[in-house]
């Protein structure tokens, strides 16, 4: 039983280019989560998702980042026009349905290098 | 969900317990106290939950105290592979909301 899987695990892109991040949460998990983390700082959620629907994106920046979790395939946390700014440790967590915090399992993060 | 407060850091001797403090003073009655940890470059890892009753699994233990305002995390045998960040969370168990982290107490685990 595969758990959360995140690739790429590092990424580099020049300015101005996207990143796609993409995380196949575990089996028969529903919810999907994205955190972001700074170098030397804490994580910070994003956004919140479910099967086609977006539950709760307060913590993505208004303009230039999206996620999606289509009915098939992974989540994707998409970034247009990256910028320095965006370099950070992107992570991954999904759960089952109603499953509290214990049942939350994190994949193992993509490093996204802005140059 | 309560908010809780920890030490930035805290060092162990390997082979020691380590003992990580949480206050939460505001918790609700129906709140649980959730130990996370994040490893170096890694996603955090779930330790250890609990309600009121004390708590040991294969990780650690978790001692809450009666008027559970406060809990400890234990590492009864302290090694370097748990040096980490410790996050303590409070919230209810039926709450399928984001996990919201501090900013946690980076334990070093020394020789």
């Amino acid at each position: 039983n595969a758990g959360v899987m995140q690739n790429p695990r590092h990424l580099v892109r020049r300015r101005g280019q996207e990143a796609r991040l993409r995380c196949s949460p575990m089996k028969g998990h529903s919810h999907v989560y994205w955190y972001r983390q700074l170098p030397e700082e804490g994580l910070k959620f994003m956004v919140y998702l479910q099967k086609e629907n977006i539950i709760d994106e307060s913590g993505m920046p208004k303009e230039r980042f999206s996620a999606e979790f289509p009915k098939e395939g992974p989540s994707i946390l998409r970034i247009q026009q990256v910028v320095r700014g965006d370099s950070a440790a992107y992570f991954c967590a999904s759960s089952p349905f109603n499953a509290g915090p214990d049942g939350y399992t994190f994949g193992s993060g993509t490093r996204l290098t802005v140059v | 969900d309560a908010k809780t407060t920890q030490p930035p850091s805290m060092d162990c001797a390997e082979g020691r317990a380590a003992n990580l403090p949480c206050n939460h003073s505001t918790i609700s009655g129906n709140e649980y106290v959730y130990w996370y940890r994040q490893i170096h470059s890694q996603g955090p890892q779930y330790i250890i939950h609990g309600l009121k009753n004390n708590e040991t699994n294969e990780m650690a233990s978790l001692i809450i105290t009666e008027d559970r305002k406060s809990s400890t995390l234990i590492l009864p045998h302290a090694t370097l592979r748990d040096t980490a960040v410790y996050y303590c969370i409070v919230r209810a168990p039926d709450n399928t909301d984001k996990l919201i982290f501090g900013t946690g107490t980076r334990l070093q685990v020394f020789p």
